[in-house]
């Protein structure tokens, strides 16, 4: 069984404040994904990382994808009360078989 | 844009009873994909539908059947709902050489009593 297992499960912070989640699986994916859910919403797509080692940004967050493609990382520098949600990772392992986490819950106080 | 439709956005069953939960997406997509998403567990996919005409079995099938209606309307039916089915569903589309599901309706959530 493929598994994504995603660290913390939660987190509370202060606004300014920096963080980094986690995404880590045993499987290699063809590209891995970092989506953010709101209550009562469905998942926004946030990114799709492809090669090992890619790291790509969207304002002030910085996603990695592993050299191996096994693992990926979020980074939210100066977090701000706007990015609590829900965040989940996804991996591809071609066609139509994309496994999910069981998301990171932040929450970023004002 | 309205995007990814999906009705109800609510609902509450006796166990036994069926439901069809509806889904529409005003993208043009080829692919369309039924997921459930139960606390402290990842999304997990029931069906999918790579084109207009087909569906396929994904991860936790069993229960439920759907259909593929047109390009645009993809639904899930429960024939005879049990507690187990309890949980929030999304549908989702991506479009032709997307490697994942692109745009997620808000989600239905259903409750079996």
């Amino acid at each position: 069984t493929q598994l994504l297992e995603q660290s913390p499960q939660f987190l509370s912070i202060q606004e300014g404040e920096n963080l980094t989640v986690y995404c880590n699986s045993s499987s290699v994916f063809s590209s891995l994904q970092w989506y953010r859910q709101e209550p009562g919403e469905g998942p926004v797509l946030l990114v799709t990382v492809v090669t090992g080692g890619e790291v790509k940004k969207l304002k002030r967050l910085t996603f990695q994808f592993g050299d191996a493609r096994k693992d990926s990382s979020l980074h939210i520098t100066a977090a701000q009360p706007g990015d609590t949600g829900l965040y989940l990772c996804a991996g591809n392992t071609g066609g139509f078989k994309t496994i999910f986490g069981a998301g990171t819950r932040l929450f970023v106080k004002a | 844009n309205a995007g990814v439709t999906q009705t109800p956005k609510f609902q509450v069953l006796k166990t036994g009873q069926s439901m069809t939960l509806q889904c529409a997406q005003d993208m043009n997509h080829n692919s369309m994909y039924w997921y459930r998403q139960d606390p402290g567990m990842g999304l997990r996919l029931i069906y999918y539908s790579a084109s207009e005409g087909t569906t396929d079995k994904g991860e936790v099938p069993n229960g439920y059947n759907v259909s593929r209606l047109n390009k645009r309307e993809f639904s899930l039916r429960l024939e005879s709902a049990a507690p187990s089915q309890t949980s929030v569903y999304f549908c989702a589309s991506r479009e032709a050489g997307a490697r994942q599901p692109q745009h997620f309706g808000d989600g239905t959530r259903l409750s079996i009593l």
